[in-house]
């Protein structure tokens, strides 16, 4: 059971950039969000979905696109890196009360 | 919006209790949540508490919900350096888990 895959586990941009950073849950829960971890701020939620063709914004959502075409991927999206998105992110699903956290991907921009 | 609320940092020395405040701001939260991050990793679920409760108790760790004051607190007995981590609060709110800034909490010998 792998529970919450994130790749990759370290990734470093130019500015202008694009990428895209992957997410995987073999849990089949309905619920899967992207957070970035910056210090001093918590976990701050970008974007989330709430079932396969359902997403929404979060607190944080500027310069990121997402997409839920299945229930297992919830891939996150850079259209032009910037230096500010320069952060430590976190994939999670949740089915009911228990979310499950990602390794994380630590991503600079330079 | 909601924000969830922590002190940065905690330090106790091996042996003592440790205890973690929280503060959040909206009263139709459903769970509240503790989570342990230690260097490098992702977040680990500790504990959660269901927000018609007043405590639950899981072997070394207490939580203490204060529902009139809107206060979350995560007592740790017998402090072990293998503790030492940074302690998030969240809540389950309209279907999104807020977090709060996380306290860093440092063991002493």
């Amino acid at each position: 059971n792998a529970g919450v895959t994130q790749t990759p586990k370290f990734q470093v941009l130019k500015t202008g950039q694009s990428m895209t950073l992957q997410c995987a849950q073999d849990m089949n829960h309905e619920y899967m969000s992207w957070y970035r971890q910056d210090p001093g701020m918590g976990l701050r939620l970008i974007h989330y979905s709430v079932g396969a063709g359902i997403t929404d914004q979060g607190e944080v959502p500027n310069g990121y696109n997402v997409s839920r075409s299945t229930t297992e991927d919830f891939p996150l999206r850079l259209l032009s890196a910037a230096p500010s998105q320069t952060s430590v992110y976190f994939c999670a699903s949740r089915r009911f009360t228990e979310a499950f956290f990602g390794q994380g991907t630590r991503l600079t921009v330079v | 919006g909601e924000d969830v609320e922590q002190s940065l940092f905690l330090s106790v020395r091996e042996g003592d209790s440790s205890v973690i405040n929280c503060t959040y701001t909206d009263s139709s939260s459903t769970y509240l949540y503790w989570y342990k991050q230690e260097p490098g990793a992702g977040l680990q679920l500790l504990t959660y508490i269901f927000s018609n409760m007043d405590m639950k108790q899981d072997q070394r760790l207490t939580v203490l919900l204060n529902k009139k004051d809107k206060h979350l607190s995560l007592r740790i007995a017998d402090t072990q350096t293998g503790d030492s981590a940074i302690y998030f609060c969240a809540e389950l709110w309209a279907g999104k888990l807020i977090f709060g800034t996380g306290t860093r909490l440092q063991v002493f010998p």
